[in-house]
């Protein structure tokens, strides 16, 4: 079975840049897979930052972006905020009517 | 802008069965999926299921013995049950609204989670 892979945590410096990622251990992660990232924030529900790989949902900064980076989904945050500490998930289309999400990355701002 | 919020029993004991309701608010229910997502404590997002307003429904192979998931367009609303429920059964459960019907497709509207904790 196909696992859906994120690392399981990034530090950034305050105005620093991180690129996560989201690939399969199986394949490649496509447009085909059709990418979305969500940000938690401890005791909330996720909020959708990207979808279909790189539109930003509405209200998200443009300082948030979404793009396909080799074999993965890759989210980049440029400038990164305190306010950015969150875990972050991706979700793809596995096809057969599954979505099915990664297992989440911690990001650290300090 | 439409609102989620799921509600149910908070406790139940190992073997008995999880049953929420997610309840639409500020929209219909008709046109959209829906679908159940949990969360235990400290882990990850999981995707349990999705339904059509239709009825026409998909579940996590992973789950798909013991899931049912229904809806009641009259009270725009959508049902979980999980039967045979055990300890790894305890999770924040949220409910959310796919954007579209077509691809591509994304969650856009969250509840905001309830506790389901299984203990005897």
């Amino acid at each position: 079975q196909t696992v859906v892979t994120q690392e399981p945590s990034f530090s950034v410096s305050p105005g620093g840049t991180v690129t996560l990622t989201c690939g399969l251990t199986s394949g490649s992660v496509s447009t085909s897979y059709y990418p979305s990232w969500y940000r938690q924030t401890p005791g909330q529900a996720p909020r959708t930052l990207i979808y279909n790989t790189n539109t930003r949902s509405s209200g998200v900064p443009d300082r948030f972006s979404g793009s396909i980076l080799g074999n993965k989904a890759a989210l980049t945050i440029t400038g990164a905020q305190a306010d950015d500490e969150s875990d972050y998930y991706c979700l793809v289309f596995m096809g057969s009517g599954s979505w099915v999400f990664g297992g989440g990355t911690k990001v650290t701002v300090l | 802008q439409v609102q989620l919020q799921e509600s149910g029993p908070g406790l139940l004991k190992p073997s008995e069965t999880l049953s929420l309701t997610c309840t639409v608010s500020g929209g219909s229910i008709s046109g959209y999926f829906w679908s159940w997502i949990r969360q235990p404590p400290g882990k990850g997002l999981e995707c349990i299921g999705y339904i059509y307003y239709t009825g026409t429904t998909s579940y996590n192979p992973s789950l798909k013995s013991r899931v049912s998931i229904s809806v009641d367009t009259s009270k725009n609303q959508f049902s979980l049950n999980l039967s045979s429920v055990t300890a790894a059964d305890t999770a924040v459960y949220y409910c959310a609204r796919y954007s579209t019907t077509t691809l591509p497709n994304w969650f856009d509207s969250w509840g905001q989670g309830t506790l389901v904790t299984v203990s005897s």
